[in-house]
């Protein structure tokens, strides 16, 4: 079945400084490809998505890009704030399928 | 808030029992989908009911059952708790039942088994 690996586990970075959390599938019919931000104490939150005909996204300081060749898939976060601290997790699913298949996430902790 | 409703939002029980964890969907969602969150791991994904019928299942234990109703609402019921039970439980819904889609996430039910 599908299988999703997510890097780095934790990441902390200085306050205005970039993150990012790459992410590699295994399923070559995955098309789409959500990312979700977890807060303490609150459900996971849908933050961008990319299908599968296009390479890169951006919403504001967060952009993704997908390499379907390589099967690699990235979150970039630009001049990160302190509400970016949060667990992020990549996903994937393919058209057929009913599921998402998540990553085990990254724990962004924002410095400072 | 997310639209999805999740009750209780906490729930302690003794090994052995049985409890029932609600979802409401957000309004006009027919998916709803279960996952099981235990600490530090990621979402491990258990069931989808599509319209009152089951569509997809992935690492449910036997124990475990759910449902969905003609009002779309779905219970996830756990039966013979053990203490590895003990986890968040995340309901989530869509409007659709495959394509390219995102879900919306309730805020969960704390389960601890004690």
């Amino acid at each position: 079945g599908e299988n999703v690996e997510q890097h780095p586990s934790t990441l902390s970075v200085q306050e205005g400084d970039s993150a990012v959390i790459k992410c590699t599938y295994s399923d070559s019919a995955s098309n789409y490809f959500p990312w979700y931000k977890q807060e303490l104490g609150k459900g996971p939150q849908l933050i961008i998505d990319i299908r599968s005909n296009v390479g890169e996204k951006k919403d504001q300081r967060i952009a993704v890009t997908l390499n379907k060749t390589a099967k690699h898939f990235s979150l970039h976060i630009t001049e990160t704030q302190p509400e970016d601290s949060a667990v992020y997790f990549c996903a994937t699913k393919d058209s057929s399928a009913s599921k998402i298949i998540f990553g085990s996430g990254t724990r962004l902790s924002i410095r400072p | 808030d997310s639209g999805v409703t999740q009750t209780p939002k906490h729930l302690i029980t003794a090994t052995g029992q049985r409890v029932t964890l609600r979802c409401s969907p957000r309004s006009g969602d027919l998916s709803v989908y279960w996952y099981q969150q235990s600490l530090d791991q990621g979402l491990q994904f258990l069931i989808q009911y599509y319209n009152g019928e089951e569509r997809a299942k992935g690492n449910i234990l036997e124990r475990f059952s759910a449902q969905q109703f003609p009002d779309l609402h779905s219970e996830l019921n756990l039966s013979s708790l053990e203490l590895g039970d003990s986890a968040l439980y995340f309901c989530a819904s869509s409007g659709h039942s495959g394509g390219l889609h995102g879900y919306t996430f309730g805020s969960g039910t704390r389960l601890t088994v004690v």
